[in-house]
């Protein structure tokens, strides 16, 4: 199993459609998280920090599930140029320092 | 711009031929990582350093590959007698060690052919 996994893609959505992204993660030592975006043969970027407690910006609102194990990142409003790969990530606890990146969800918005 | 920096971009090599990565990192960044990235998979670590200390390396990592950072800045990572199987965007990224972002380069694609 890995230690991140994402829901399969592509999700292809109508543009002002409002997307849902799951990950879950199997080490509960596991501290931080975080959303990152790739574009196609691009590095990935930082969209968001996921916190405890919830948070949004703009757009774009996280959540953690520690009971769960369990992150979301929901996207509203959807703009063509959201279409992108968004990457499940965590980080610390017993597995270090690393970043562990999930597998990537691909969204296409289409006009 | 005071970005990651990796060079070069793109490398195409042949297959049993030694190659060499640079990274650059942000300056203040302490840490500092490479992963490896196949089409349609999110990235693979290999490796991790906190100043010049290599802090772990992935158990996938052949002997082939190693990495350095000798004085805490820049690191370069290589490959020994490369394999088309070593096809893949070599990424590396830093962070602040107390921090939990991390800020990646543009990538090195290697192509062995």
């Amino acid at each position: 199993r890995k230690e991140v996994e994402q829901d399969p893609g592509p999700f292809n959505v109508p543009e002002g459609a409002t997307v849902a992204f799951n990950c879950t993660y199997s080490n509960s030592a596991s501290q931080s998280f975080f959303w990152y975006r790739q574009d196609c043969r691009k590095e990935p970027k930082l969209l968001m920090s996921v916190y405890s407690s919830g948070n949004e910006d703009g757009r774009f609102t996280a959540q953690l599930n520690r009971a769960s194990q369990y992150i979301s990142l929901l996207i509203r409003d959807s703009k063509l140029s959201d279409s992108a790969t968004y990457l499940c990530v965590s980080k610390g606890g017993n597995q270090g320092g690393k970043l562990i990146f999930g597998q990537g969800t691909e969204l296409s918005v289409k006009p | 711009d005071t970005g990651v920096s990796q060079d070069p971009r793109h490398k195409i090599t042949k297959r049993g031929q030694n190659v060499t990565f640079r990274c650059d990192p942000i300056s203040e960044h302490n840490r500092l990582y490479w992963y490896r990235q196949t089409l349609g998979q999110g990235p693979e670590f290999l490796t991790y350093f906190q100043n010049e200390a290599q802090l772990e390396k992935s158990r996938l990592l052949s002997d082939r590959f190693s990495a350095e950072r000798p004085k805490g800045s820049f690191s370069t990572l290589e490959i020994q007698r490369t394999e088309q199987g070593d096809s893949a965007m070599y990424l590396c990224a830093s962070s602040l060690a107390e921090a939990t972002e991390a800020f990646f380069g543009q990538g090195t694609r290697l192509t062995v052919v």
